[in-house]
């Protein structure tokens, strides 16, 4: 009930080609769904969250799509570029008053080629 | 802002040894959480605290111990360093979520190798 599971494990994408990483959870109590980006070497830092009211978001060239009937979320980076390889988590959490774990996907290992 | 800092960047321990890594947040944030990230496994919660005196356990806490004396410290102790303990550790830290949106900030990790 607390899985987070992300897919694919690992990614190419040509410089300008669109990059497409798939999440699913389980527990319907959570609300509350964010991105994580990592470069190697440092610490994860969120990229962009969306709460269950919308099912779009879009910051920039990326965009979480939303599907609460499927459970189901996805990060979408457009015009994708060499800068954006990293590895990205989703996560998911309860939006209650009070510490919420943060429960993470396994990450996707995305490369952009020039 | 230092943001959260963590010390040692690299650590190299024999199986039996203890060790404390530190963590420190200069954003006067309540809540503080440890981490650690293994290949294919994400990031999992070890230890979390909500306040300075106030610890919980997390995802997988056996073998950590955490302690909060200040609202800026937060570290975490291995007691007896084992092999399945090798991994990356990420301190984060974060204030309580208002509007159900929160941020949480991390460290740059620490890398530790247990042999």
């Amino acid at each position: 009930q607390q899985q987070v599971k992300q897919s694919p494990q690992s990614l190419i994408v040509q410089k300008g080609g669109i990059s497409i990483i798939n999440c699913a959870y389980e527990n319907t109590a959570f609300d509350y769904f964010p991105w994580y980006q990592q470069f190697p070497g440092k610490g994860p830092a969120l990229l962009i969250a969306i709460r269950p009211d919308v099912s779009e978001k879009k910051e920039g060239r990326f965009t979480i799509s939303f599907n609460k009937s499927a459970k189901q979320f996805s990060l979408h980076i457009m015009d994708s570029q060499p800068g954006d390889s990293a590895t990205y988590f989703c996560a998911a959490s309860k939006a209650r008053p009070g510490f919420q774990k943060l429960v993470f996907g396994t990450g996707t290992r995305l490369l952009v080629s020039p | 802002n230092a943001g959260v800092t963590q010390t040692p960047k690299f650590q190299v321990l024999k199986t039996g040894q203890s060790m404390t890594l530190q963590c420190a947040q200069d954003m006067n944030h309540e809540y503080m959480s440890w981490y650690r990230q293994d290949p294919g496994m994400g990031l999992r919660l070890i230890h979390y605290s909500v306040g300075a005196g106030i610890t919980d356990q997390g995802e997988v806490p056996n073998g950590y111990n955490v302690s909060r004396s200040t609202t800026e410290d937060f570290p975490l102790r291995l007691l007896s360093a084992a092999p399945s303990q090798t991994s990356v550790y990420f301190c984060a830290s974060r204030n309580p979520a208002r509007t159900g949106v929160y941020e949480q900030y991390f460290g740059p990790g620490t890398r530790l190798t247990v042999t």
